[in-house]
């Protein structure tokens, strides 16, 4: 089955500091992947779309330039959390699905990062 | 109210016994899915219901539809204590939707 690997799992770090995550789709390609923030026994909150090849479209209250999205090749994107601060500890989850993404097909998602920034 | 909004939001139950969650939704949908998650880890689909259908099975799972009351409800049979989970509906409440809108989810556990 389609799989999605996201690494790292877990960071910490002090105040100020940027981190990457990637999403990476192991044996499919993937147009589209998703970015999600996730609160503790909360929902998912969509981020933002990361497209391959152009730029990510952010969800309304996303800050682009606090959450930079790469989406180099069809099967890795990347979400930068700038001169992170204690209130951007979270856990960030990514989706994707193969090919040419539409509503009627499920979405496969990483194990997610938890964040916490001290 | 959110898209995709999940009751109970917690359900404690014995092995053995079944567990029935509901999501209700706001706004004509092409189709409803239904994910899990363990904690701490990312999200796993469980079944895919379209609008134009009632019922799903898969394995202990049996998800129904319907569309006139905006509503789904996910039913888990002879559950396991492995069950325990999260379990977040989704729908695609764009045209052509490219992602997905969550509900809170429902926390189940279920006691051995």
């Amino acid at each position: 089955g389609a799989v999605v690997s996201q690494h790292p799992s877990r960071v910490i770090c002090k105040s100020g500091t940027s981190v990457k995550i990637e999403c990476r789709s192991l044996d499919f390609q993937a147009t589209t992947m998703f970015w999600y923030r996730q609160f503790p026994k909360k929902s998912l909150m969509l981020m933002a779309t990361s497209n391959e090849g152009s730029k990510a479209t952010y969800e309304q209250g996303v800050e682009k330039d606090k959450f930079l999205i790469n989406h180099a090749s069809l099967t890795l994107s990347t979400l930068t959390v700038t001169s992170a601060h204690p209130e951007d500890s979270s856990f960030y989850i990514c989706s994707a699905a193969p090919g040419t993404v539409h509503s009627n097909q499920p979405q496969h998602f990483g194990d997610g990062t938890r964040l916490s920034i001290l | 109210s959110q898209q995709g909004e999940e009751d109970p939001q917690a359900l404690s139950i014995q092995e053995g016994e079944n567990a029935t969650m509901n999501c209700s939704y706001k706004t004509s949908i092409n189709n409803l899915q239904w994910y899990r998650q363990n904690s701490g880890r990312g999200l796993v689909h469980l079944i895919l219901i379209r609008s134009n259908e009632r019922e799903k099975h898969s394995g202990r799972l049996r998800v129904t539809l319907d569309t006139s009351k905006k509503s789904s409800s996910l039913l888990i049979t002879a559950s396991r204590a492995a069950d325990t989970a999260s379990y977040f509906c989704a729908t695609d409440a764009r045209n052509y939707g490219q992602n997905f809108v969550f509900g809170p989810g429902t926390r189940l556990s279920v006691l051995p």
